[in-house]
Formats: C-alpha cells, sequence, structure tokens
C-alpha cells in the first residue's frame, strides 16, 4: 500500500539558516508527491509536485524537494529561513484508486523559526 | 485564483445535535471533498464526490453523509454529533483532469 512517512513532528531553525524536512514514501509503482503547507488558520497551500520529470523540482518561496526512487524519499529544503515560513508542512502522495486520484497524507511536520 | 470557501471558521455544537458544513467552489471543478484533520494523524478522507448527486466513501466516513445537489456546492453532515467529531474540516476542489486539490480555509467544530 502506498504511503508516507514524516520523519519529524516538529523542526526549529533559526532565520536564516537551511530548512530540511524529511519524508520517505511506500509505493509499489512510481508515484506522484507533493508538498502542501498550511499557516495557522489558513487552509492548505500547494508548495510543488513531482510527477516523474525532472527530479529536483522548484515550488513557491523558495523551496524545493529532490526525489530520489534509491532512497525513497522526497525531502523538502530551503536554503535559507524566513520567519514567514513557519507552518505546518504536509508530504504527500497520490494513489490511483477505484478510477479516481487519492490523496495519502503524512502526520505533517511543524516548523519553528527564531529570530 | 481557485476560491473555495467554508461557512463557518468556528463552530461549537452539543452532543446528539445535527450539523450541517458547507463547501463552495468557484472554479466549475468536478471533484470535491470532505477531509478531517486531527494532530499527529494528518488529513484523513472523509467522503468525495465526482459528480453532482453522486459520493463515494472515504477512509472514515462513520458517522457522516454528504449531500451534493449542485456541482459547487458540497455539504458534510453529522447526523448526530458525538464529542469524538471535535476536529477540523477542510474542504478541497479538484478539476476532472488535474491532480491538484485546491482546500478551504478549515472549520473547526467542538462538540460539547
Amino acid at each position: 500500500a502506498q504511503s508516507v512517512t514524516q520523519l519529524d513532528s516538529h523542526v526549529s531553525v533559526s532565520e536564516g539558516t537551511p530548512v530540511l524536512l524529511r519524508c520517505n514514501y511506500s509505493s509499489s509503482y512510481s508515484p506522484s508527491l507533493f508538498w502542501y503547507v498550511q499557516h495557522p488558520n489558513k487552509g492548505l497551500q500547494l508548495l510543488l509536485k513531482y510527477t516523474s520529470a525532472a527530479t529536483l523540482v522548484k515550488g513557491i518561496n523558495g523551496f524545493e524537494a529532490e526525489f530520489k526512487k534509491s532512497e525513497t524519499s522526497f525531502h523538502l529544503t530551503k536554503p535559507s529561513a524566513h520567519m514567514s515560513d513557519a507552518a505546518e508542512y504536509f508530504c504527500v502522495v497520490i494513489v490511483f484508486s477505484g478510477g479516481y486520484n487519492k490523496l495519502i497524507f503524512g502526520a505533517g511536520t511543524r516548523l519553528a523559526v527564531h529570530p | 485564483d481557485v476560491k473555495v470557501t467554508q461557512s463557518s471558521r468556528y463552530l461549537v455544537k452539543r452532543t446528539g445535535e445535527k450539523v450541517f458544513l458547507e463547501c463552495v467552489q468557484d472554479m466549475d471543478h468536478e471533484n470535491m471533498f470532505w477531509y478531517r484533520q486531527d494532530p499527529g494523524l494528518g488529513l484523513r478522507l472523509i467522503y468525495f464526490s465526482y459528480d453532482v448527486k453522486m459520493k463515494e466513501k472515504g477512509d472514515i466516513p462513520e458517522g457522516y453523509s454528504v449531500s451534493r445537489e449542485k456541482k459547487e456546492r458540497f455539504s458534510l453532515i453529522l447526523e448526530s454529533a458525538s464529542t469524538n467529531q471535535t476536529s477540523m474540516y477542510l474542504c478541497a476542489s479538484e478539476g476532472a483532469t488535474t491532480d491538484t486539490q485546491y482546500f478551504g480555509p478549515g472549520t473547526r467544530l467542538t462538540v460539547l
């Protein structure tokens, strides 16, 4: 069965330092993978998605993620954190089931950014 | 921009009450979804709909029902609210030929 595991429930960084949010997936075929972000009291927003094209995917707000099939990983990174990046981040895999796309969400990683 | 709106941001209900959560999207999307979000569990799919008057059960449909009388509107119904249904509820919509879901801001429901 397809699934995603976010390896850290909380990550804390200082402003201006790199961000790494880790995600491993399990899939019996080449998956489509997403990262969504949820700012406090707001809905989820798509950050980026991988759909079997380039393995390094660039998203909004300077985030990017690299698909590594050998490691079954899709980690999210950003070179320099900004205070506005504080939010919860979800790694998502798409499953095609019963004729429809179904999103399987990880448990989420809460990112805190300190001055 | 796609806009998905939900009727209430916060809702407080009593055990046994019937609760309606409304979701409206303005992009003529065929597919609509209801999720609940709980700490440490991510989002879990309750029901989805791929067309007017059509519905499919998601992973946790027990205790919920849905209604889709118009393409732009998808309602989640708690027939008899219970305390374990206290949660954040998120609605999403998606075009039939895309794989990107657009989410509303969520309704935080508390059942006392």
